[in-house]
């Protein structure tokens, strides 16, 4: 999977608490993503990352948050986390090859709010 | 805003027979690519072809793209059961290609 590790890989959690999730790259890659797959939704951006301390918004970001204090980590805080946030997250990396952008994915996170 | 939409949304053949995916889009590009998902995994990245390109080959793997029409196909011939699995096309801006939107996948199914 391209040097990147998820975790946790699978959580459960009540209405309310906040949650984070945590995406660590080896690949030195600049870009990071922060994706959320439901099904009839395919997957939609949430947040990505350009570098340390820079990041933006994506298609469906209300309700997290992110950080990036270090190139390899990728963090997304669900604040205060809702059954609607129930889904799987995935991260993802790239670089310029060249001007084009190949995405790399993590394995996942099965999340659950109940 | 869904930039990339698949069709169909699924598809079951008998292994051996040529697969074929089609994806539609809105706006101008700089290139499209093809990922393929796994049942439980991460995305793969498959095959990128760029705005001036018209076909892509790979193993057994060939992509079209008609920017006049916005659309791209992919053809998987000689399907094999580890095809089975969901294809999604993905599609950067002309501004901010580090940014893809994807489709909704279209789920493959390879029967023995």
């Amino acid at each position: 999977d391209a040097g990147i590790t998820q975790s946790p890989r699978h959580k459960v959690t009540e209405t309310g608490t906040p949650v984070t999730l945590r995406c660590h790259q080896t690949e030195n890659h600049r870009y990071m993503y922060w994706y959320r797959q439901d099904p009839g939704h395919g997957l939609r951006l949430i947040h990505y990352s350009y570098g340390v301390k820079d990041t933006d918004k994506g298609e469906v970001s209300d309700g997290y948050s992110v950080s990036r204090s270090k190139t390899e980590d990728f963090l997304l805080t669900l604040e205060s986390a809702t059954s609607s946030q129930t889904s799987v997250y995935f991260c993802a990396i790239s670089d310029s090859q060249g001007g084009l952008y190949e995405q790399y994915f993590g394995p996942g996170t099965r999340l659950t709010v109940t | 805003s869904q930039q990339g939409e698949e069709d169909p949304q699924a598809l079951s053949i008998q292994e051996g027979e040529n697969a074929t995916m089609n994806c539609s889009y809105k706006t101008s590009i700089n290139n499209l690519q093809w990922y393929r998902q796994n049942s439980g995994r991460g995305l793969v990245h498959l095959i990128l072809i760029r705005s001036n390109e018209r076909e892509k080959h790979s193993g057994r793997l060939r992509v079209t793209l008609d920017t006049s029409k916005k659309s791209s196909s992919l053809l998987i011939t000689a399907s094999r059961a580890a095809d089975t699995a969901s294809y999604f096309c993905a599609t950067d801006a002309m501004q901010g290609a580090q940014k893809l939107v994807f489709g909704q996948g279209t789920r493959l199914t390879i029967n023995p």
